[in-house]
């Protein structure tokens, strides 16, 4: 089964870290780039990094970067994300998904999310 | 504020068509760069509707149909049923490896 698992969610205070980690099985992982996605509580899906399937390409949303750093471990068929000096507004949902040509860069598989939340 | 604008929501009748827009600029659907649809029903991962503007992943019903032009590109849902209430969003790129999201319309089906 194909399949994205997300870890690494937790209560943190602002300007902490934390680090996310996503686990795909089921596929080979190296024929796709990853992406992180986030959901604010009651808000809209927002695109937040990406990663190309080698890891020698990658992308951040304005509101991210800087502070957040995306990377992936073939190896061990596995997505990260870095997030550091964490604020209020990064509280939410945060999936990991995976895209392909195959489905002209749309994102096919996701997972169900590991929620971040920043708290003091 | 989200850099693809859609409409906050949309109604129909059960059996009706509804349309949903989605606008950007030249910097991302008018870049050439395809707009993708995604369906999140409450409580549940996005699943991806629409790809490369107007093509279905297997198991998509074709009730659903996608299209573009120019900077815009839109959504239509044919025959409606209650199970398609749902929030849809659309998402394209505007730069090789930066990906930007649509704010969601939330289709009620009435």
């Amino acid at each position: 089964e194909v399949q994205l698992v997300e870890s690494g969610g937790g209560v943190v205070r602002p300007g902490g870290s934390l680090r996310l980690s996503c686990a795909a099985s089921g596929f080979t992982f190296d024929d796709y780039g990853m992406t992180w996605v986030r959901q604010g509580p009651g808000k809209g899906l927002e695109w937040v990094s990406g990663i190309n399937w080698n890891g020698d390409s990658t992308g951040y949303a304005d509101s991210v970067r800087g502070r957040f750093t995306i990377s992936r471990d073939n190896a061990k068929n596995s997505l990260y994300l870095q997030m550091n000096s964490l604020r209020g507004e990064d509280t939410a949902l945060y999936h990991c998904a995976r895209y392909s040509s195959l489905y002209r860069y749309g994102m096919d598989v996701w997972g169900q999310g590991t929620t971040v939340t920043v708290s003091s | 504020q989200s850099v693809l604008t859609q409409p906050p929501s949309v109604s129909g009748a059960p059996g009706q068509r509804v349309t949903i827009s989605c606008t950007g600029s030249s910097s991302n659907i008018g870049a050439g760069y395809d707009v993708h649809w995604y369906q999140q029903l409450p409580g549940t991962a996005p699943k991806l509707l629409i790809y490369g503007n107007s093509n279905r992943p297997s198991g998509v019903p074709d009730r659903f149909s996608g299209s573009k032009s120019g900077t815009s590109a839109s959504l239509a849902i044919t025959g409606l049923q209650a199970e398609d209430e749902a929030d849809y969003y659309c998402q394209s790129y505007d730069s090789s490896v930066r990906g930007v999201f649509g704010g969601g319309t939330k289709l009620t089906v009435l």
